[in-house]
């Protein structure tokens, strides 16, 4: 099993849609979590950080479920701008080992 | 301005030949970090440094090595043993705090392998 997995995709929503991702981490002593953006064929950036008691940033929001291992991302009134492929991101262990997930691909279409 | 660079962008190479990926950052950050990403697929961790003089093997280590002479240098070097080297290849660093988890990239390295 991977340590982080992630919904294959692809997703191809209307703009204005709402869209959420999942994404699932084998390791229960995981500290840390985040959702990246990475544009097609660019450079990974920090979207936001995943807290204990959910984080919300304009239109995106991001859940952490300890219980389940697993983290969410929303997106609500979907962009043209926000087509790219969303990678979770889980610090293993008590240092600074970062694990991404595969990656899901999205496009919003007019 | 601050950031990582990696060089070159575009490498080219013939089968056989080993071939060293440059990375420097002028954030003085701790860790460094190499990732491969193959087409359609998420980034797979190589090796990564915490310190200097100190480096730890990823998931897929084989066939690569690594350096960290210099806290802002983190070069890769793919070996004539890393059995498919093609790729898309991406350096990062962060600070070593244990709730930082901003990863900043550089803009990566393609490499081809005929």
């Amino acid at each position: 099993r991977k340590e982080v997995e992630q919904d294959p995709g692809p997703f191809n929503v209307p703009e204005g849609a709402t869209v959420a991702f999942n994404c699932t981490y084998s390791n229960s002593a995981s500290q840390s979590f985040f959702w990246y953006r990475q544009d097609c064929r660019k450079e990974p950036k920090l979207l936001m950080s995943v807290y204990s008691s959910g984080n919300e940033d304009g239109r995106f929001t991001a859940q952490l479920n300890r219980a389940s291992q697993y983290i969410s991302l929303l997106i609500r009134d979907s962009k043209l701008s926000d087509s790219a492929t969303y990678l979770c991101v889980v610090r293993v262990y008590n240092n600074n080992d970062m694990r991404f997930g595969a990656g899901t691909r999205l496009t919003v279409k007019p | 301005d601050g950031g990582i660079t990696q060089s070159p962008k575009y490498l080219f190479r013939k089968e056989g030949q080993n071939v060293t990926l440059s990375c420097e950052q002028n954030l003085n950050h701790d860790a460094m970090y190499w990732y491969r990403q193959d087409p359609g697929q998420g980034l797979r961790l190589i090796y990564y440094s915490q310190i200097v003089n100190d480096f730890q093997k990823g998931d897929i280590a084989e066939g690569y090595s690594v350096s960290r002479e210099k806290k802002e240098s983190f070069p890769l070097t793919v070996t004539s043993a890393q059995k498919n080297p093609t790729a898309f290849y991406l350096c990062a660093s962060k600070t070593k705090g244990p709730n930082t988890g901003e990863l900043f990239f550089g803009e990566g390295s393609r490499l081809t392998v005929l």
